[in-house]
């Protein structure tokens, strides 16, 4: 399979602890972003890397929020300290050089605060 | 706080028959996308239209643009049991950057 993948797909953590979740793009893509859905929404942007940076940080990413993208290729998502509130489905999409508007998505990781 | 507005929030149709679903948007645009999302599962992105387009076909899709009322709508042909899901349309401001997803439709088509 060549799609986005995701891991791990569901989550379930206590409040206060820390999860990390990754996504590894499709392997020519470039730019990866990171997006947050709550149920009945619309996914809400993140964050997004082009490589190994990272260009543009919404104000939802807080600073119990980090993501990294070391090695231009995977990306983790870390939430320190979590809240109940933070429980979500967390999609990673990623798009190549030449064809940035059409962002191919992963299946997502679902994250449950207790 | 999301851009797009999708109406109607859920629609319940016969196979066979045609969906409409219309979205409205904020600000200025460079592209227009729809996706579509199965339950518990990642988007899939459908179709494309950028702000000097005003109509777009993919197969059985057909997409409008009318960026003087900031709206959109996406009309499905002859809908299919298959077709059965959530649809968002997403506005970029610019090519590639962050997408601004609406609230969605969800559409039901029984068998």
């Amino acid at each position: 399979d060549t799609g986005v993948s995701q891991n791990p797909r569901h989550k379930i953590t206590k409040r206060g602890q820390n999860v990390t979740f990754r996504c590894d793009p499709i392997s020519e893509h470039n730019r990866l972003y990171w997006y947050r859905q709550t149920l009945g929404q619309g996914p809400e942007f993140l964050t997004y890397f082009q490589n190994e940076a990272q260009l543009e940080k919404s104000r939802l990413l807080s600073d119990r929020f980090s993501a990294e993208r070391p090695k231009g290729s995977f990306s983790t998502l870390e939430i320190q300290r979590t809240e109940q509130g933070d429980s979500a489905m967390y999609l990673c999409a990623s798009s190549r050089q030449g064809n940035y508007n059409e962002q191919f998505f992963g299946p997502g990781t679902r994250l449950t605060v207790l | 706080s999301q851009q797009g507005e999708e109406d109607p929030q859920a629609l319940s149709i016969q196979e066979g028959e045609n969906a409409t679903m219309n979205c409205s948007y904020k600000t200025s645009i460079n592209n227009l996308q729809w996706y579509r999302q199965n339950s518990g599962r990642g988007l899939v992105h459908l179709i494309l239209i950028r702000s000097n387009e005003r109509e777009k076909h993919s197969g059985r899709l057909r997409v409008t643009l009318d960026t003087s009322k900031k709206s959109s709508s996406l009309l499905i042909t002859a809908s299919r049991a298959a077709d059965t899901a959530s649809y968002f349309c997403a506005t970029a401001a610019n090519t590639g950057n962050q997408f601004y997803f609406g609230t969605g439709t969800s559409l039901t088509v029984i068998p």
